[in-house]
């Protein structure tokens, strides 16, 4: 199975401020990365699919890139909607394995 | 807007079978251009993917639960279910149901649709 490591595994942030999220895979997973947002008794969210691609409705301040092994998740200038935990998602090969998770948490 | 839904008993005892459906609604389990798929997450824990099956009835389980696991297609009432068996305190979980969208070569897509979970205790 590849082995997804997410860090930080939880952080602090002001409104406003920038904030990034890193996955590391345990082998190359091409481009083949996703990230979700989850928030308590809701549905999850996905943010990005391939690595880079914004999903439709998902708001221009979340961008991902990456690609090979070394992936990021960044939120320039966090609103007070998303503070939730964030998570990347391999499909590059069965079974899908996920990151711990990042909760980001208000300052 | 496709929704899904899980439903099933939130409490089971050590070493029954779990069951869980999800229902899709605003779209057809049929289409064939997705495939369904499970997930749990253990409380504290991370996203842990159970498998996944298309309405052709073609399915690709985690081999950490394959021995246990058996997901099915109900086309005539747009559902899906899975099936656990033999359970144990460590299969206490919120479960999640979501459709997988975008799969190509190499690519095994992505969860684009979520139902909200639910929270499923295993204890005597």
């Amino acid at each position: 199975d590849i082995q997804m490591t997410q860090s930080p595994s939880s952080l602090s942030a002001s409104v406003g401020d920038r904030v990034t999220i890193t996955c590391r895979a345990s082998q190359s997973i091409n481009s083949y990365l996703n990230w979700y947002q989850h928030k308590p008794g809701k549905a999850p969210k996905l943010l990005i699919y391939v690595a880079s691609n914004l999903q439709s409705g998902v708001p221009s301040r979340f961008s991902g890139r990456g690609s090979g092994t070394d992936f990021s998740l960044t939120i320039s200038g966090l609103q007070p909607e998303d503070f939730a935990t964030y998570s990347c998602q391999q499909s590059y090969s069965s079974p899908l394995t996920f990151g711990g998770g990042t909760k980001v948490e208000i300052k | 807007q496709v929704q899904l839904q899980e439903s099933g008993p939130g409490l089971v005892k050590p070493s029954e079978t779990l069951s869980l459906i999800c229902t899709v609604s605003g779209g057809s389990v049929s289409s064939g251009a997705y495939s369904w798929t499970w997930l749990r997450q253990p409380p504290g824990k991370g996203l842990e993917w159970i498998g996944y099956i298309q309405d052709s009835g073609t399915t690709d389980y985690n081999p950490s639960l394959k021995s246990r696991v058996a997901l099915s297609v109900n086309t005539s009432k747009n559902q899906f279910s899975l099936k656990l068996s033999a359970v144990s305190a460590a299969d206490t979980a919120v479960y999640y149901c979501a459709r997988v969208d975008g799969v190509s070569l190499g690519y095994l897509g992505f969860l684009k649709t979520w139902g909200q979970g639910t929270l499923v205790s295993v204890s005597s």
